[in-house]
């Protein structure tokens, strides 16, 4: 079976642009969680989607927003990008949950300058 | 508001020996804890998990030991081995009092493992 895929691997942007990442989770699940991980901060939970709907969303702006489609499928927008937002962003996608295991993607390393 | 603490940032320890690697957690009402291990460039794979109605859970070289009233929990690797090298993230939720909620995780611990 197939992992969880995140595209692209490596981006940089620069400031006040914006971004989509996209991630695809494991065939069948249908919980994608999206997680920032910065050095020092752990995995900082972002949002949850659970058949098409947010079901969870962690302490972030509303420049962070994402979707998920019909196949499951997730993308994850930030918009107006800062410094701040250079990271390691994780896809994570579960049978049943974002509170049940969750196995993640390779990720996305998002360099802003 | 950190639920989710692993104090020390990192652990050195030699081939061959155990290592002990440590969580403790706030909130009471979480009833469902796992251990992560990540690799640089890579995202965290799932290690092993233990259910609050457990004090133990084995899984070859891994054990998880709960200690529900002191809220701590700790990842035993025996023997340790060098490809254990890695950044390791416990992680709590509340599976049965909060269907929609999430994993909540530690700062992670680095573990060296030296010949």
């Amino acid at each position: 079976k197939a992992g969880v895929t995140q595209t692209p691997r490596y981006l940089i942007k620069t400031r006040g642009q914006q971004v989509t990442l996209s991630c695809s989770p494991i065939s069948g699940h249908r919980s994608v969680s999206w997680y920032q991980q910065t050095p020092g901060q752990g995995l900082q939970f972002l949002f949850e989607y659970f058949s098409e709907t947010q079901r969870n969303k962690g302490n972030f702006p509303g420049r962070f927003s994402g979707r998920q489609f019909s196949n499951s499928r997730s993308e994850m927008n930030v918009s107006t990008l800062e410094l701040g937002d250079s990271a390691l962003y994780l896809c994570a996608s579960s049978l049943k949950g974002a509170n049940y295991e969750q196995y993640f993607g390779p990720g996305t390393r998002l360099t802003v300058t | 508001d950190q639920q989710v603490k692993q104090n020390s940032p990192s652990l050195s320890v030699q081939e061959g020996r155990i290592s002990i690697l440590n969580c403790d957690y706030t909130n009471s009402m979480f009833d469902y804890f796992l251990w992560y291990k990540k690799y640089p460039a890579e995202g965290p794979t799932f290690l092993i998990s233990i259910s609050s109605i457990k004090d133990k859970n084995e899984d070859g070289r891994f054990t998880v030991f709960l200690n529900k009233s002191a809220k701590h929990l700790s990842l035993h690797i025996v023997p340790s081995q060098p490809g254990d090298s890695a950044v390791y993230f416990c992680a709590a939720s509340r599976r049965t009092t909060d269907s929609w909620g999430k994993l909540q995780f530690g700062a992670g611990t680095q573990v060296v493992v030296t010949p």
